[in-house]
């Protein structure tokens, strides 16, 4: 079975920092991946996904994420976080050539952002 | 601009009430979720919808069921609400083709007392 990794459940860091939030996964080929945002009390928004090609992914808000096949990563980056990046953040994972479009997070990480 | 909207976004319930979780998409989309998200487990799948009548189980079906009679809608149903159904529910919609970015509405946070 499919399972994605998030191994930082809180991370800090400071306004202006770079930030790099891991993720590995465990499928038996390459899968779809997905990084989403959730603000408080919001629902989730989509910040990139990957499907082929290019192993780096730009998404919005400035962050992008690299697809690493030899280590089934696929680390979110920011080279400059903003207050308001403070949120939480969940990888995702979706099969390829299957029938329904299912997927299956990470547990999360929370971003606090310290002034 | 796409929309998901959720019927409630806070619920307070009795257990053993019947309770019911509506969810409503503007986008003519084919497929439909309903996820449960709780502190330190993440977002895991309840049920899904890729057709009008159409349902498949997810992760954790037990305890809820569903139901999709138009396309643009979909319910989440728990029979008999518990105590361990407190929890945050997502709905989330895209269209038949794969993986497809999922476009989720803003929750609704139940609490079954």
């Amino acid at each position: 079975a499919q399972s994605v990794t998030q191994p930082d459940i809180h991370i800090t860091v400071s306004e202006g920092a770079s930030l790099e939030l891991r993720c590995n996964y465990s499928y038996g080929a390459t899968p779809y991946l997905f990084w989403y945002v959730q603000s408080p009390g919001q629902g989730l928004q989509l910040l990139l996904k990957y499907f082929s090609g290019d192993t780096l992914v730009q998404g919005i808000k400035g962050f992008e994420a690299e697809f690493k096949r030899s280590q089934s990563s696929f680390n979110l980056r920011k080279p400059s976080v903003h207050w308001s990046d403070a949120a939480e953040y969940f990888c995702a994972v979706g099969p390829i050539n299957s029938g329904y479009s299912t997927l299956t997070f990470g547990k999360g990480t929370m971003l606090l952002v310290s002034p | 601009d796409v929309k998901v909207t959720q019927s409630s976004r806070y619920l307070v319930k009795r257990t053993g009430e019947k309770v019911f979780l509506e969810c409503v998409q503007d986008m003519d989309h084919e497929n439909m979720f309903w996820y449960r998200q709780d502190p330190g487990l993440g977002l895991r799948l309840i049920y899904f919808s890729y057709d009008v009548k159409m349902k498949e189980k997810g992760d954790i079906p037990e305890g809820y069921s569903v139901s999709r009679e138009k396309k643009e809608r979909f319910s989440l149903i728990l029979e008999s609400a518990s105590t361990n159904q407190t929890s945050m529910y997502l709905c989330a919609s895209n269209p038949d083709r794969e993986q497809e970015t999922q476009y989720f509405g803003p929750g609704t946070r139940l609490l079954v007392l």
